[in-house]
C-alpha cells in the first residue's frame, strides 16, 4: 500500500505571506502516461473537500492562481503565493495511482 | 441542482446494517468511476471504495473489505454503499465523490453513527 505523509500538521500564516505544504509518497505516483496521480484538496470548516490541484500540478477550474502544485519524484508541494483569510482549513494530498487509494493526514492552515 | 446528494445515514447499533445512497445529476453518471470517502469526527479523510463506471469492478480499503459493498444503478444515476456488521470505528460522515477525469464533485455527506 502507498503511504502519504504530509508536513507540517499545523501551519500558522500571516495574511499576505506565502505558505508551503509538503506531501511525500512511499512509492512513485508516476503513471505510465507520464502523469503524477496526486491531487490536493482543501476542506474548509464545515464543508466538503474541494479540489485545488489534480495530476500533481494542474489547477482546478475556478481555483485562484495563487495556488500551485509541483512534483519531484515522490515529493509533492502545494504552494500558496499570498495567503488570504479564506484559505483557512485543512489541506489534504491524495494518491489515486494504486488501490487502496490514500490521503495524507492533513495540514491545518490557520491565520496568525 | 447539487451534483451529488447522499442519504441513508443514521444511528445504528453495533453489528447492524445501513444502505447509503448517492444521487447524481448535472453530469453523465454512467461515464465515471465513483468513490466513497469517510471522515470520522474530528479526523482526516479515509478512502473507502470505488466502483468502475460500468459497475463491473470495485475496490475496497482493507478496513471495510468483506463488510461493505458498493454498487450502482446507472439507469437511476445512483450510487450505493451497503454497510454490514457495523463497528464503532465506522462512525463517520460518508461522502460520495467523482474524482476525474475532468470532473470532480463531492456530496455534502451523510452521517453514520454506530452506538448501542
Amino acid at each position: 500500500d502507498i503511504a502519504m505523509t504530509q508536513s507540517p500538521i499545523s501551519l500558522p500564516v500571516t495574511p499576505g505571506e506565502p505558505a508551503s505544504i509538503s506531501c511525500r509518497s512511499s512509492q512513485s505516483l508516476l503513471h505510465t502516461n507520464g502523469d503524477n496521480y496526486l491531487d490536493w484538496y482543501l476542506q474548509k470548516p464545515g464543508q466538503s473537500p474541494q479540489l485545488l490541484i489534480y495530476l500533481g500540478s494542474i489547477r482546478a477550474s475556478g481555483v485562484p492562481d495563487r495556488f500551485s502544485g509541483s512534483a519531484s519524484g515522490t515529493h509533492f508541494t502545494l504552494k500558496i503565493s499570498r495567503v488570504e483569510a479564506e484559505d483557512v482549513g485543512v489541506y489534504y494530498c491524495m494518491q489515486l495511482l494504486q488501490t487502496p487509494f490514500s490521503f495524507g493526514q492533513g495540514t491545518k492552515l490557520e491565520i496568525k | 441542482q447539487v451534483p451529488l446528494v447522499e442519504s441513508g445515514g443514521g444511528v445504528v447499533q453495533p453489528g447492524g446494517s445501513l444502505r447509503l445512497s448517492c444521487v447524481a445529476s448535472r453530469f453523465t453518471f454512467n461515464a465515471f468511476d465513483m468513490h466513497w470517502v469517510r471522515q470520522a469526527p474530528g479526523k482526516g479523510l479515509e478512502w473507502v471504495t470505488f466502483i468502475r463506471s460500468d459497475g463491473r469492478n470495485a475496490f475496497y480499503a482493507d478496513s471495510v473489505k468483506g463488510r461493505f459493498t458498493v454498487s450502482r444503478d446507472n439507469s437511476k444515476n445512483t450510487l450505493y454503499l451497503q454497510i454490514d456488521s457495523l463497528r464503532s470505528e465506522d462512525s463517520a460522515v460518508y461522502y460520495c465523490a467523482v474524482m476525474g477525469p475532468n470532473i470532480y464533485y463531492w456530496g455534502q455527506g451523510t452521517l453514520v453513527s454506530v452506538s448501542s
